[in-house]
């Protein structure tokens, strides 16, 4: 069945390392995303990529990096820059066009101690 | 960052009743409206994409409206079921595609 894997779905880190949180996906679809959820708040948007070797900053990217080499991946680096790295963490993609929704991975759960 | 508004945080209904919450995004710059439900321990699942004005979409006992040019969509639930227990998501879509989420509205659904 075609979907989203992201892992591991729980992470712990010390702080200031850096640490990359996977995503992939056998959709075919173009677009992936990364959003970051905090308790009480709206899912907010980290980077997004609409295309192969190409990726856009999202609402909050400081402290964040992130590749598209491949259509299938879109990594996500938490680096030491972030100051709240401990987050929920969702990746999702889509089919390029206005009536086509996200299809989301399950998440990863980042805790710095 | 858009600011969008989901009413209420939360609610609790009776199994059998109908309920209905809203969401309040900036009218500007709207190209879609998008509606998520979110269960508990799996992943956000897309309920609709709404686009027109007037638009009224409809999945099994679950419909939703929009109002594009005051910047509303309301969701309804019909005769609340146990399944219906999730967080549900409203998130406009930008002419920058860039889809900006609400913070949800969680429905428990009492037996």
């Amino acid at each position: 069945d075609g979907g989203i894997t992201q892992s591991p779905k729980y992470l712990f880190r010390k702080e200031g390392q850096n640490v990359t949180l996977s995503c992939e996906q056998n959709l075919n679809h173009d677009a992936m995303y990364w959003y970051r959820q905090d308790p009480g708040q709206g899912l907010r948007l980290i980077y997004y990529s609409q295309i192969v070797n190409d990726f856009q900053k999202g609402d909050i990217a400081e402290g964040y990096s992130v590749s598209r080499e491949k259509k299938e991946s879109f990594p996500l680096t938490v680096t030491s820059a972030q100051k709240n790295p401990t987050a929920f963490y969702l990746c999702a993609s889509r089919v390029q066009g206005a009536t086509n929704g996200y299809t989301f991975g399950s998440g990863t759960r980042l805790t710095v101690v | 960052i858009l600011n969008v508004e989901q009413s209420p945080q939360s609610l609790h209904v009776q199994e059998g009743d109908s309920t209905n919450f809203t969401c309040s995004f900036p009218s500007s710059n709207f190209y879609a409206l998008h509606w998520y439900r979110w269960e508990t321990a799996k992943s956000p699942e897309a309920l609709f994409v709404m686009t027109l004005n007037g638009d009224e979409k409809k999945k099994g006992r679950i419909s939703a409206t929009l109002n594009t040019k005051e910047g509303y969509s309301y969701l309804y639930i019909k005769g609340s079921q146990p399944e219906d227990s999730a967080t549900y998501l409203c998130a406009p879509l930008t002419n920058d595609y860039k889809l900006s989420f609400g913070a949800g509205t969680t429905v428990t659904v009492r037996a």
